[in-house]
């Protein structure tokens, strides 16, 4: 149990596009989703913590008007990177956390590269 | 302010040999979690260890064990007899309450590479 799911895996878009990518929770009721960003040889930093029906609480650094979160169901958050750059080429994870419950579920991670 | 430090970057050894990965710690909560991780290639993590600030008791599964010890603020991660497939990226993370409460703020990593 206590699957999530990311889609797509890789995606290539070129500059000034936006993309957006999905994650899902598919066994359980994501009351709370996390996504995080990787750059290479990096470490997860935190980007936003989304609540279902709530708007998404971003983190220091991270624009809000480029990383639009929405979480719209139980099951299902996303991130669109708006007007995307090189810069923004970077792997993408996102986690799910059920209610009540102190585990996240990572998904597979979404590698993104903008040319 | 939570942190962690991971102050191994990589580590290299021979297969078989025995490998510690360090990870220490900072918070000002009483009550928080903490995590260990290995990433491998394929980017997808995967889970190994949830330990929470009540429980010092020292774990072991099959060949890994994690040491806890709150007077250094450290939980360390040890595999016995390694093997090539542990070659990963191993990350540690601290989950505290306050405010930051469900907020995973990871280590550095630490690239382990186990050579045949």
């Amino acid at each position: 149990g206590a699957v999530v799911s990311q889609h797509p895996s890789w995606v290539i878009c070129k500059s000034g596009t936006s993309v957006k990518i999905e994650c899902r929770s598919l066994d359980f009721q994501a009351t709370t989703m996390f996504w995080y960003r990787q750059f290479p040889k990096q470490s997860l930093m935190l980007m936003a913590t989304s609540n279902e029906g709530s708007k998404a609480t971003y983190e220091q650094g991270v624009e809000k008007d480029k990383f639009l979160i929405n979480h719209a169901s139980l099951t299902l958050s996303t991130l669109t990177v708006t007007s995307a750059h090189p810069e923004d080429s970077s792997f993408y994870i996102c986690s799910a956390r059920g209610r009540g419950r102190g585990e996240q579920y990572f998904g597979p991670g979404t590698r993104l590269t903008v040319t | 302010a939570q942190k962690v430090t991971q102050a191994q970057t990589e580590i290299s050894v021979v297969e078989k040999e025995d490998v510690t990965l360090d990870c220490v710690y900072e918070t000002r909560d009483t009550t928080y979690y903490l995590f260990w991780y290995k990433q491998p290639p394929s980017g997808e993590l995967v889970f190994l260890i949830r330990r929470n600030s009540f429980d010092e008791q020292n774990e072991i599964s099959g060949r890994y064990s994690w040491n806890f010890q709150k007077s250094t603020s450290s939980f360390n991660f040890t595999i016995t007899a390694s093997q090539v497939v542990d070659s990963a990226v191993y990350f540690c993370a601290l989950n505290a309450g306050g405010t930051s409460y469900g907020k995973l703020t990871f280590g550095q990593g630490t690239i382990l590479t186990v050579h045949p």
